[in-house]
Formats: C-alpha cells, structure tokens, sequence
C-alpha cells in the first residue's frame, strides 16, 4: 500500500521569503505521479505542481519547483518569493499509472505573514 | 466553461439518518471521483465512477454508495450516518487522456456535519 507522509503540520514566513514543504512518500510501483495540491480557506483543491516519477528533471510552475528525489522517496515543494495568497494548507499526493486515485498527506498548513 | 460544482454547501444530519450528496462535473468531463476529507486530515478516497459505473473503490463501508447519470453528474449516498462521517466531501471530475495522469478538478465540498 502507498502512504504518503507530511511532517510539518504548520509552518509560517515572512512574505517574499522562500519557504520549502517537506514530504515522503512510500510505494513499490517504480512509476507513478507526485501532486502538490493548495487548499485555501475556499477549499478548492487546487493543483499546483506534478511530477512523473520517470523522468529525473524536477518540476517547475513558476516560482513553485519541486526537488525529487525518487531513491529517497522524497518530494519536497519549494516557493519563492512567497506571497500573503500562498496561505493556504498543502498536501502532497500520490497516484500509481493507469489508477485515478490519489492518496494525500495529512498537509502542512502555510501562513505567509506580513 | 464551468467548473466542478457541488451541492448542498453545507449541511446538517442526525446520526442514523440518510445524506445524499450532489456533484456536476466540468464540461466535457465523463469521470467523478469522490474523497472525504475528516477535520485536519487529507482527503481520503471513497470511489470513481466512470461512464455510469463504478470504477475503483477505497476502503468505505457499503452504506457509502453513488450513482452517475448520463450527463456525468453524479451523487453520494450516505446511509445509517455515524458521527465519524463528519467530514468535508469533495467531488472531482477528469477525462482519461492518453500520456499521463488524468487531471482531476475538485469541487468546493459540502461540509457535512453529524449531530
């Protein structure tokens, strides 16, 4: 079975600050998909970062990047240049190929301060 | 186009009775995957439908159960509802495409309350 594991339940920092999300995961698939999903005080889900486990350059959307490390079974989410609408909680996920369902963490809820 | 929309946004139920929960998936969108997501935790998968049937299904008791209808929509049903179903549900939509995951679209969620 896969789990995915969030450490950090909260976190807070400064606006304009880097801020990284730590995150690990554990399965036996040797490909499969990584998420990071933003939930605001609205709810929406929202997804703001994938990366294929197949392919070794780490993911970027923006001043949103992701530093894979497949051996370790380690995705960490790193936001630069944080804004007051990146508070938000949020999860990592996973999903094997070929399967629609997406297992989260537990989340980590961010507040960027003023 | 329109999102993924749900409905009611919130609502209330005594233990025991029946929830039915409802969810429009985004324009041109033929799956619906349903997650509970309990106080403070991550969404937990409940089941997929997929053209009107069942199409995977997370470790939920029978008396979690949905429907799809031929526009995609789709409804949570609820039975003989304990207070641990407290919880916030959200409804996403995708397509299967080819080439990767298939992207899924959440709802805002109806936060169900168990009294």
């Amino acid at each position: 079975a896969q789990t995915v594991t969030q450490s950090q339940p909260e976190m807070s920092v400064q606006e304009a600050e880097t801020v990284t999300l730590s995150c690990t995961y554990d399965t036996s698939e040797s490909n499969y998909y990584l998420f990071w999903y933003k939930q605001p005080p609205s709810r929406q889900m929202i997804l703001v970062i994938r990366q294929e486990a197949y392919k070794q350059q780490n993911a970027t959307e923006n001043r949103f990047s992701v530093n894979f490390q497949k051996a370790a079974k380690s995705f960490s989410l790193k936001i630069s240049d944080s804004q007051l609408g990146d508070t938000a909680m949020y999860f990592c996920a996973f999903m094997k190929l070929r399967d629609d369902k997406i297992i989260f963490g537990k989340g980590t809820r961010l507040h960027i301060l003023p | 186009e329109t999102g993924v929309t749900q409905s009611p946004t919130h609502l209330i139920k005594t233990r025991g009775q029946q929830v039915t929960l409802r969810c429009s998936s985004q324009s041109g969108h033929n799956t619906v995957s349903w997650y509970q997501q309990a106080l403070g935790q991550g969404p937990q998968f409940i089941f997929q439908y997929y053209r009107e049937e069942e199409n995977g299904r997370g470790n939920f008791p029978p008396r979690f159960s949905g429907l799809q209808f031929p526009n995609y929509s789709s409804e949570l049903n609820v039975n003989a509802l304990e207070l641990d179903d407290s919880a916030l549900y959200l409804c996403a939509s995708s397509t299967p495409r080819g080439g990767g995951p298939n992207e899924q679209f959440f709802g805002p969620g109806t936060r169900l309350t168990v009294l």
